[in-house]
């Protein structure tokens, strides 16, 4: 069964430091999202994409975030300068173009510690 | 007030009985999805309720919807240790593609 992919399991980086999360969605879906979820806390909402843009980010993301889909697979997360307040785990997650409700399915992840 | 609450924040069974989850929201929905997560791992979906439908089944869940009460819970027959894990519902409200997770239920079936 095909599934969202996410490298690397584990990242270690100290403050400032500049990281990138990697995703493979499902391959024919269109629709990306990350999510991120701070230890014991909700998963929370960072931001969706679409068509090669943002088509929607929550107060979460701001221009420290940035989104892209380099090539015909891959969905990235760049955080600029870490802070240590965004140690959590992020999850990328994907979803059909379909028209009526979709289902996300998610990634297993990506542990972020930054210290 | 949050989007997305779920009670009890934990639940402690024996494996056979039944364990029911609540999830209650604030805002019109397109749809409610409900996510396990084992501890640490990624989120698993287990199944979409429309708007429209008040009640879903899958294998041993049981999803029933109420959207004059804005809630929603999670039955789950028969449990299995394996069946431990933490349960999230999730909504999407209108007009937008963003998930709103509750706060979750912890569950623990013994075996």
């Amino acid at each position: 069964e095909p599934e969202v992919t996410q490298t690397p399991s584990h990242q270690v980086t100290q403050m400032g430091q500049e990281v990138i999360l990697r995703c493979v969605p499902i391959s024919n879906h269109l629709y990306f999202y990350w999510y991120r979820q701070i230890l014991g806390q909700k998963v929370e909402f960072l931001v969706s994409f679409y068509n090669n843009e943002i088509s929607e980010k929550s107060e979460i993301f701001d221009d420290q975030f940035s989104v892209e889909r380099p090539d015909g697979s891959n969905f990235t997360l760049k955080i600029r300068s870490t802070k240590l307040e965004d140690s959590a785990m992020y999850f990328c997650a994907s979803s059909e173009p379909a028209s009526g409700p979709y289902e996300q399915y998610f990634g297993p992840g990506t542990r972020l510690t930054v210290t | 007030s949050q989007q997305g609450e779920e009670d009890p924040q934990a639940l402690s069974i024996q494996e056979g009985e039944n364990a029911t989850m609540n999830c209650s929201y604030k805002t019109s929905i397109n749809n409610l999805q409900w996510y396990r997560q084992n501890s640490g791992r990624g989120l698993v979906h287990l199944i979409l309720i429309r708007s429209n439908e008040r009640e879903k089944h899958s294998g041993r869940l049981r999803v029933t919807l109420d959207t004059s009460k804005k809630s929603s819970s999670l039955l789950i027959t028969a449990s299995r240790a394996a069946d431990t894990a933490s349960y999230f519902c999730a909504t999407d409200p209108d007009n937008t593609d963003k998930l709103i997770f509750g706060t979750g239920t912890r569950l623990q079936v013994f075996p």
